[in-house]
């Protein structure tokens, strides 16, 4: 079983709705959580990280954790056209100090 | 600041040549980290180095050695480079507690 899930996508969505990205995890004693944003041919940007059970907004987008059901989602509020990219969850597990990724979420925000 | 930096940028290279891909950040951090990214696998962790003279292998660490020649510096070498080893190659420095930010990444090609 994979440490991280994500569905591969695509995900379209039209320009000004809410993109809703999830994942699930498998080792229950996981403590961070994290979301990163990647355009075609660039690395890996930090976009939120999230410690605690419920929510975290952070300008349009919103990190939630539910560590009794193992997941993890991610929304973006009054998507654009900029969003387009793949999404990418990533948790550290208890005894590791590196990050395990998903394999991505590929969102496409139509105009 | 640069944050981390990574060259090069692209190389192709024959089977069983040997290259190193260098990687430097000037933020200080302790941790370092290269992870390759192939598609439909995410990104894998090869090696780590929690702080200046140690080094841990990671999920995939066959084919691969590295070296920390200082708090700046971490670099990879592929000593016979095999068609398996086609991928993208990132670098990532870690700001505590667990935060990572990663280097623009070398795409390289083994014909």
């Amino acid at each position: 079983q994979k440490e991280v899930e994500q569905n591969s996508g695509p995900l379209s969505v039209p320009e000004g709705a809410i993109a809703s990205l999830n994942c699930t995890y498998s080792d229950r004693g996981s403590q961070s959580f994290f979301w990163y944003r990647q355009y075609s041919g660039k690395s890996p940007e930090l976009i939120m990280f999230i410690y605690s059970n419920g929510d975290k907004e952070d300008g349009r987008f919103t990190a939630q954790l539910n560590k009794a059901s193992q997941y993890v989602s991610l929304l973006i509020r009054d998507s654009q056209p900029s969003d387009s990219a793949t999404y990418l969850c990533a948790v550290i597990p208890p005894g590791a100090n590196n990050l395990f990724f998903g394999t991505g979420t590929r969102l496409t925000v139509i105009p | 600041n640069a944050g981390v930096t990574q060259t090069p940028k692209f190389q192709v290279l024959k089977t069983g040549q040997s290259m190193t891909l260098q990687c430097a950040q000037d933020m200080n951090h302790n941790s370092m980290y290269w992870y390759r990214q192939d598609p439909g696998m995410g990104l894998r962790l090869i090696y780590y180095s929690a702080s200046e003279g140690t080094t841990d292998k990671g999920e995939v660490p066959n084919g691969y050695n590295v070296s920390r020649l200082n708090k700046r510096e971490f670099s990879l070498r592929l000593e016979s480079a095999a068609p398996s080893q086609t991928s993208v190659y990132f670098c990532a420095s870690r700001r505590p507690p667990d935060t990572q930010y990663f280097g623009p990444g070398t795409r390289l090609t083994v014909l």
